[in-house]
């Protein structure tokens, strides 16, 4: 069975801290990707970025950052000097297992003040 | 390029009574999902589909039938809609190799009274 676990319910900052959203999985699969998603207050979901288990290469897009670590079964997320725009749930995913029916975790909210 | 378009996008329902949302995907996938959203439950799968005519349950079908007879449609059925049902229901589509991300409709948000 897959697994993910997000155990920040809910994360307060203030503008321009570095914010960090955990990510922890599980699964008995070789091959599988990662996913996060974004979910602004307006309600859509927008994907953010993928992982295949087989790159551990740590990926930066503009002030988002992604850090995966096979040892640790985790897949953070970091976003430097945090904007108001950012302030959203914020879910990671797995798709894994014969069918790659994507699992999410319980999505973590992200607060950030002016 | 519509992508994932749900029907309705708010709906207010009497215990009892019985609706069905519509999802259409004009991508071609082959998986189409639905799965509801509450307050710190994340995003729980109700029943996928990985092709036309196919179904299956997922984490919490219970109250919930489903059914794909075209490959760009997945209809979600509530036959006696209860308190407990209201959340909001998202759609979503992909590829069905893994590395697909999933698309997603707007979401509808339904209550139950």
């Amino acid at each position: 069975a897959q697994k993910v676990t997000q155990a920040q319910t809910e994360i307060s900052v203030v503008e321009k801290e570095d914010v960090t959203l955990d990510c922890v999985y599980e699964t008995r699969d070789t091959t599988y990707y990662l996913f996060w998603y974004k979910q602004p207050p307006s309600g859509e979901l927008v994907f953010l970025i993928r992982r295949n288990s087989f790159d551990e290469q740590n990926e930066i897009s503009g002030r988002y950052s992604w850090n995966f670590q096979k040892s640790t079964s985790s897949f953070n997320f970091t976003i430097t000097a945090s904007q108001v725009v950012d302030s959203a749930v914020y879910f990671c995913a797995l798709r894994a297992g014969g069918s790659y029916i994507p699992t999410f975790g319980r999505g973590t909210s992200l607060i950030v003040h002016p | 390029n519509a992508g994932v378009t749900q029907t309705p996008k708010f709906r207010v329902l009497k215990t009892g009574q019985s609706m069905t949302l519509l999802c259409a995907q004009d991508m071609n996938h082959e998986y189409m999902y639905w799965y509801r959203q509450d307050p710190g439950m994340g995003l729980r799968l109700i029943h996928y589909s990985v092709g036309e005519g196919t179904t299956a349950k997922g984490e919490v079908p219970d109250g919930y039938n489903v059914s794909r007879l075209k490959k760009q449609n997945f209809l979600l059925g509530l036959e006696s809609a209860a308190p407990s049902q209201t959340s909001v229901y998202f759609c979503a589509s992909s590829y069905m190799t893994g590395q697909s991300e999933a698309f997603f409709g707007q979401g509808t948000r339904l209550t139950v009274v």
